[in-house]
């Protein structure tokens, strides 16, 4: 079942700007992580937070974690054009490899 | 990082037909592959996890005689959607962990097969 909610739904930003979008679960994980969709194609994985963790970076995204509040963020930092796509929150539970996936915020960034 | 590839990337069929799509791990054993679908503009939704040499665990909700998954090598999984008609037509994703990733949880995902059923 989906576990993950996200929001904003869709988000519309000019290139250079920051984009921060929320994710909320219901049940304890084992790790969250974030994948981006370009529009028709597969999923990229962009980074993986694990429960004991709180914050984690990558190049231009920062990712937190707060397990109290079940609930991620990322933020992508000076986006481009080519940030614009899906991105996905997904939760592992505890002992399972299983990913549910949230709703998506789709994110477009104009040049 | 690793590579996954699905075959076909977009079939159309006619309704009462049956389709096979391919998933492959190029350069990894994928003990463990998944078959999500997605409808347009929303999530993946998980179908059936497969393990090498047995049989699929299909979600609740996901006729496992709709939808066959064979996974019979460490490489390669297929789903095969059997007597498909309109409402089976959505974007298949597949994606593979060998052992590591399953401790690690890091997957790897396929670029998606589109079926359009006629």
């Amino acid at each position: 079942s989906q576990q993950g909610e996200e929001d904003p739904q869709a988000l519309s930003i000019q290139e250079g700007e920051n984009a921060t979008m929320n994710c909320s679960y219901k049940t304890s994980i084992n790790n969250l992580q974030w994948y981006r969709q370009n529009s028709g194609r597969g999923l990229v994985h962009l980074i993986l937070i694990r429960s004991n963790e709180r914050e984690k970076h990558s190049g231009r995204l920062r990712v937190t974690l707060d397990t109290s509040k079940k609930s991620s963020s990322l933020l992508i930092t000076a986006s481009r054009a080519a940030d614009t796509a899906s991105y996905f929150c997904a939760t592992a539970p505890p002992n399972d490899y299983k990913l549910s996936f949230g709703a998506g915020t789709t994110v477009t960034v104009r040049a | 990082g690793a590579v996954v590839s699905q075959h076909p990337s977009w079939v159309i069929c006619k309704s009462g037909t049956s389709v096979k799509i391919e998933c492959r791990s190029l350069d990894f054993q994928a003990t463990t592959m998944f078959w999500y679908r997605q409808f347009p503009k929303q999530s993946l939704m998980l179908m059936a996890t497969s393990n090498e040499g047995s049989k699929a665990t299909y979600e609740q909700g996901v006729e496992k005689d709709k939808f066959l998954i064979n996974h019979a090598s460490l490489t390669l999984s297929t789903l095969t959607v059997t007597s498909a008609h309109p409402e089976d037509s959505s974007f298949y994703i597949c994606s593979a962990a060998g052992l590591a990733g399953l401790n690690t949880g890091e997957l790897f995902f396929g670029e998606g097969s589109r079926l359009t059923v006629l």
